[in-house]
């Protein structure tokens, strides 16, 4: 069964703490892992689509990597406006290209 | 004005009443979906539609239905409301399988 597990459930910084948020994954054949940016009472915003084992993507102060069992969001020097739950989901290569998401990590930025 | 809009934003309502839940884009995707979240649970597909003739149930259609008025709309609808489908409801979209677009939301409770 195709799954996702997102940790921690809560991750609480202060201001310029860089740290990394996981995305572990089991799915038959990835076609793509996405990330995506959720503020409370929104919509998820879209971040980044990963393809292949070793492929990075930056956007600002989020970097995301991949590798064949995981993914990482990596956050550097955030500030408070990071605050957010940020959500990993994957995309199955035999799948009708329906996402499978988990249920996210919710970050805290102090100032 | 927003790519993916969502009405109502918000809506209270009883038991046993209809409830319908529509969804408009104007980036010209074909796919469209519907998702429920709830806390703790996640992102949860409930119906998606490839193009206006092609309608699928997701992971949790039961007590759901779905209409595909045109390519630009896609309506969800809840014949019989139950409080347990108390949730936030996400409308998106993609092109092909590619990332998914999401509205702003629609917070449904029912009493």
């Amino acid at each position: 069964e195709d799954q996702v597990t997102q940790s921690p459930e809560a991750l609480r910084l202060q201001e310029g703490e860089s740290s990394s948020l996981n995305c572990s994954y089991t799915v038959s054949g990835l076609r793509g892992l996405f990330w995506y940016r959720q503020d409370p009472g929104k919509g998820p915003e879209f971040l980044f689509t990963l393809y292949s084992a070793g492929e990075e993507k930056e956007k600002e102060r989020l970097k995301a990597t991949l590798t064949k069992k995981e993914s990482f969001l990596h956050i550097t020097a955030p500030k408070p406006e990071d605050s957010a739950t940020y959500l990993c989901a994957v995309q199955a290569g035999g799948s009708q290209g329906n996402l499978i998401f988990g249920k996210g990590t919710k970050l805290s930025v102090k100032p | 004005d927003a790519d993916v809009t969502q009405t109502p934003r918000n809506r209270i309502t009883k038991t046993g009443k209809r409830i319908m839940l529509e969804c408009s884009q104007t980036k010209g995707h074909d796919r469209m979906y519907w998702y429920r979240q709830d806390p703790g649970l996640g992102l949860r597909l409930i119906y998606y539609s490839f193009d206006v003739k092609d309608i699928n149930k997701g992971e949790i259609s039961d007590g759901y239905s779905v209409s595909r008025q045109a390519q630009a709309k896609f309506s969800l609808s809840l014949e019989s409301a139950i409080p347990n489908q108390t949730a936030l409801y996400f409308c998106a979209t993609s092109e092909w399988r590619n990332e998914q677009f999401f509205g702003p939301g629609t917070r449904l409770t029912v009493l």
